[in-house]
């Protein structure tokens, strides 16, 4: 089974750009998790989509969106990039049953100059 | 917000010895989880517990969810170099929250061989 593809694996940015990162789910995981990782703040949330719904927001500005598909794929966008958005983002999925067992994608490489 | 202390940051041991991990919370969790990760990948999961008081073994690895439902332990038995890693507990409150989980800031694992 493969697993969760997440594209691109690294990219620079300048502020004030924005982004589109991409995942692709584990075939048959229908909820797509989106992560951002930082040295100083850890694993933050930052929303959950299921069947191209959002089901779960974390706190973080309007910048930060996201989207489903049909076929549970899943991109996330940043706008007016920041210096301090720099950081790894990364995607999960799990099956429909809610037992917060998440897989992993290996991430984005998000930099900001 | 919610917020998962865990200790030690980091971990210095010697191949072959017995390593301990904890993770505190002031908030209930209905689920707690270990995940690792390693450089340049994404978090895996290790062990998941669903019921206070659980005790779950994954080879040399045990972990147990708190009765008090507010806190969770890792122990690796026999250390090995490939153990070396970033371990995440995380916290899932149940209800919706699916894939929202709340991690705590990782325990840094160096094995000396």
């Amino acid at each position: 089974k493969a697993g969760v593809t997440q594209t691109p694996r690294y990219l620079i940015k300048t502020r004030g750009q924005q982004v589109t990162l991409s995942c692709s789910p584990i075939s048959g995981h229908r909820s797509v998790s989106w992560y951002q990782q930082t040295p100083g703040q850890g694993l933050q949330f930052l929303f959950e989509y299921f069947s191209e719904t959002q089901r779960n927001k974390g706190n973080f500005p309007g910048r930060f969106s996201g989207r489903q598909f049909s076929n549970s794929r899943s991109e996330m966008n940043v706008s007016t990039l920041e210096l301090g958005d720099s950081a790894l983002y990364l995607c999960a999925s799990s099956s429909t049953v809610n037992t917060g067992e998440l897989f992993f994608g290996e991430g984005s490489r998000l930099t900001v100059l | 917000g919610q917020q998962l202390n865990q200790s030690p940051q980091s971990m210095f041991i010697q191949e072959g010895e017995d390593v301990s991990m904890n993770c505190t919370s002031s908030s209930i969790f209905n689920t707690w989880l270990w995940y690792k990760q390693e450089p340049g990948e994404g978090p895996v999961l290790l062990i998941a517990l669903y019921k206070a008081g659980e005790l779950t073994s994954n080879g040399r690895l045990t972990a147990q969810f708190g009765i008090t439902r507010k806190d969770s332990f890792l122990n690796i038995s026999a250390s090995i170099p490939s153990d070396v890693g970033i371990y995440f507990c995380a916290g899932q409150p149940g209800g919706t929250s699916y894939g929202k989980l709340t991690f705590g800031q990782g325990t840094i694992l160096t094995v000396h061989p």
